[in-house]
This record gives C-alpha cells, sequence and structure tokens, in this order.
C-alpha cells in the first residue's frame, strides 16, 4: 500500500533551518510529484512547492521562495524540503503529500515548533 | 495567483440534513478544483477530485458540482462522523491553492 512516512518532530531556535524528510513506498517514487503543505496550530492548509522526484524540478509558492529547497534521494525514495531563516510564525505541522493535480496519500505530519 | 475563497466559514447542522459549501476561485479553473476533509490532529483526506469525481473508498453522500469560477461540494444527508473541517483546492499547473477551509458540527 502507498505510504509517505515523515521524519520525526523538531525544535528549532529562530535563525535556523530545519530539514523534513518524506519516505514513500508502495509505488514508484518518481512517478508523482511531491507537493509539501504546512499547518500553524488552528489555522488552515498553506501549500509550500512542489518537487518533480524524476527530474528534481521544483516550484516554490511565492511567499516561500529564498527559504525553501525541495530535494530528493530517488535511490531511497525519499523526499526532504528544508526551510531556512526560521522564525516563530513557522511553527507548524508540515505534510509531504503524493502530487500531481490532487493528492490522495499523505505523510502523518512532521511538527516544527521555532522557539527561542 | 490564484485565490480560493470559501462560504460559510463555519456551518451548525443536524444529523440527516443536507449541507453546501461553496468554492470561488479568482480565475477560470476549468475542472481543477479539488474538496479535502479534515478531523483534528489528522492529515486531510482527498474525497473529490477533478470538481466532481468521488475519490475510491469515500461514502456516496458527498459530492461535488461546478466548472470554471464556482463550485459547491454537498454532504447529501450529514453524518456524527462528518464532523471536520473540508477544504477545497485547485490546481494550476504546477502551482496549488487552498481555500480557507468551512468548520462543519452538529447542531
Amino acid at each position: 500500500q502507498v505510504q509517505l512516512v515523515q521524519s520525526g518532530a523538531e525544535v528549532k531556535k529562530p535563525g535556523a533551518s530545519v530539514k523534513v524528510s518524506c519516505k514513500a513506498s508502495g509505488y514508484t517514487f518518481t512517478s508523482y510529484d511531491i507537493n509539501w503543505v504546512r499547518q500553524a496550530t488552528g489555522q488552515g492548509l498553506e501549500w509550500m512547492g512542489w518537487m518533480n522526484p524524476n527530474s528534481g524540478n521544483t516550484g516554490y509558492a511565492q511567499k516561500f521562495q529564498g527559504r525553501v529547497t525541495m530535494t530528493r534521494n530517488t535511490s531511497i525514495s525519499t523526499a526532504y524540503m528544508e526551510l531556512s531563516s526560521l522564525r516563530s510564525e513557522d511553527t507548524a505541522v508540515y505534510y509531504c503529500a503524493r502530487g500531481g493535480s490532487y493528492s490522495g496519500y499523505w505523510g502523518q505530519g512532521t511538527l516544527v515548533t521555532v522557539s527561542s | 495567483d490564484i485565490q480560493m475563497t470559501q462560504s460559510p466559514s463555519s456551518l451548525s447542522a443536524s444529523v440527516g440534513d443536507r449541507v453546501t459549501i461553496t468554492c470561488q476561485a479568482s480565475q477560470d479553473i476549468s475542472n481543477y478544483l479539488n474538496w479535502y476533509q479534515q478531523k483534528p490532529g489528522k492529515a486531510p483526506k482527498l474525497l473529490i477530485y477533478d470538481a466532481s469525481n468521488l475519490e475510491t473508498g469515500v461514502p456516496s453522500r458527498f459530492s461535488g458540482s461546478g466548472s470554471g469560477t464556482d463550485f459547491t461540494f454537498t454532504i447529501s444527508s450529514l453524518q456524527p462522523e462528518d464532523i471536520a473541517t473540508y477544504y477545497c483546492q485547485q490546481y494550476d499547473n504546477p502551482m496549488v491553492t487552498f481555500g480557507p477551509g468551512t468548520k462543519v458540527d452538529i447542531k
């Protein structure tokens, strides 16, 4: 069965970077885009960007341009999302989702807490 | 960027009621509109894709319609397990935008 398993919770200081992983199984990793979506506590879903695991091509929401980097390691079917220059407003649950035009499979979410 | 609006932002209905949520895009998105259900502490779950297609395994009381800029999501008979927040999401290859969500609870 299709599964996306994300790395564990992180606590970071303001100004630091965080790298969240998303390990895919149950399908051909390079056949579907990966989207990253975040959700602050009590807030809505916010799309951050996408990555094509086959080509490595990426596209980022304007809000995150310059601060986010999405990469992958195809040998271990894992996607990564790195967010830099963290601030308190980046405290949120970060999700990966198998993408394309719609996301039928999501990771379990990774809580990133930014606190001094 | 394409903006999405949803209404209402919240609603309260009785078990068995018909519930309707609307979603509007700031420009024509054809039928590239999806609906998700999210329960507290859980990842979103895809219910409807491409405006009107029911995802496999999703109960038939859920439905969607619309094209262009105006879309509707309907629960034909609200059940207690439908308490959740519902989000529309547009896909403008490859950019994605979510609506602000509609919180549904039981009266």
